[in-house]
């Protein structure tokens, strides 16, 4: 079974600092790469996803994430973080072969100061 | 507006009682989930269904039941209430085939046992 990880929980950053958020996976076959965001009091939301193409995606306000296939990682990056970015974001992965299956990381607790 | 429901939001219980946790969505998709989530860790997939009369276990294991009788409806019940049962439980659906599609989520159901 595949697994997730998100190596850092909890990341405090000051306004215009970029952002680099960490995520790996373990599983050796074809996947769906996602990142989904919770900002404080809303519902999980999609804020990129990778299934084909260029490993450099862009997603909602800014954010992008790489595919490195032979690191088995998706690495969320924003030049220059807002205090509205203050949020919880997840990496999420899915299995070509596990249908419609999520498999979720920890999570990471981004908190932006003004 | 299409969206996704959960009710209750949030819940406080005694040991030993029956709770069923709602769901609806009003995007008209055909597979829906469910998720358990403790503070600071991951999601974990308790349940899934691809379409009406259909349901399956996740990746977690549940005490849990689910029912699929309309498309719009997938409810969570606990027969008997356990501490352990302690947890979030966010519901969430897609449209499609192939996990490239978002699961869209709702807002959670955040339960406590006593």
């Amino acid at each position: 079974a595949q697994s997730v990880s998100q190596h850092n929980h909890h990341v405090i950053l000051s306004e215009a600092a970029s952002l680099e958020l960490g995520c790996n996976y373990s599983y050796g076959g074809t996947v769906n790469l996602f990142w989904y965001v919770q900002y404080p009091g809303q519902h999980l939301q999609l804020l990129l996803k990778y299934f084909s193409g260029d490993p450099l995606v862009k997603g909602i306000k800014g954010f992008e994430a790489e595919f490195i296939k032979s690191k088995f990682s998706f690495n969320l990056r924003k030049p220059s973080v807002q205090w509205s970015d203050t949020a919880e974001y997840f990496c999420a992965v899915n299995a070509r072969n596990a249908g419609n299956m999520l498999t979720f990381g920890g999570g990471t607790r981004l908190m932006v100061k003004p | 507006e299409a969206d996704i429901y959960q009710t209750p939001r949030y819940l406080v219980i005694g040991t030993g009682k029956k709770i069923t946790l709602e769901c609806s969505q009003t995007m008209g998709h055909d597979k829906m989930y469910w998720y358990q989530q403790d503070p600071g860790m991951e999601l974990h997939l308790i349940h899934y269904s691809y379409g009406v009369n259909s349901t399956e276990k996740g990746d977690l294991s549940s005490e849990s039941t689910v029912s699929r009788i309309r498309t719009e409806h997938f409810p969570l019940t606990l027969e008997s209430a356990r501490p352990s049962h302690t947890s979030q439980y966010l519901c969430a659906s897609s449209q499609g085939q192939g996990g490239y599609n978002e699961q869209f989520f709702g807002p959670g159901t955040r339960l406590t046992v006593l």
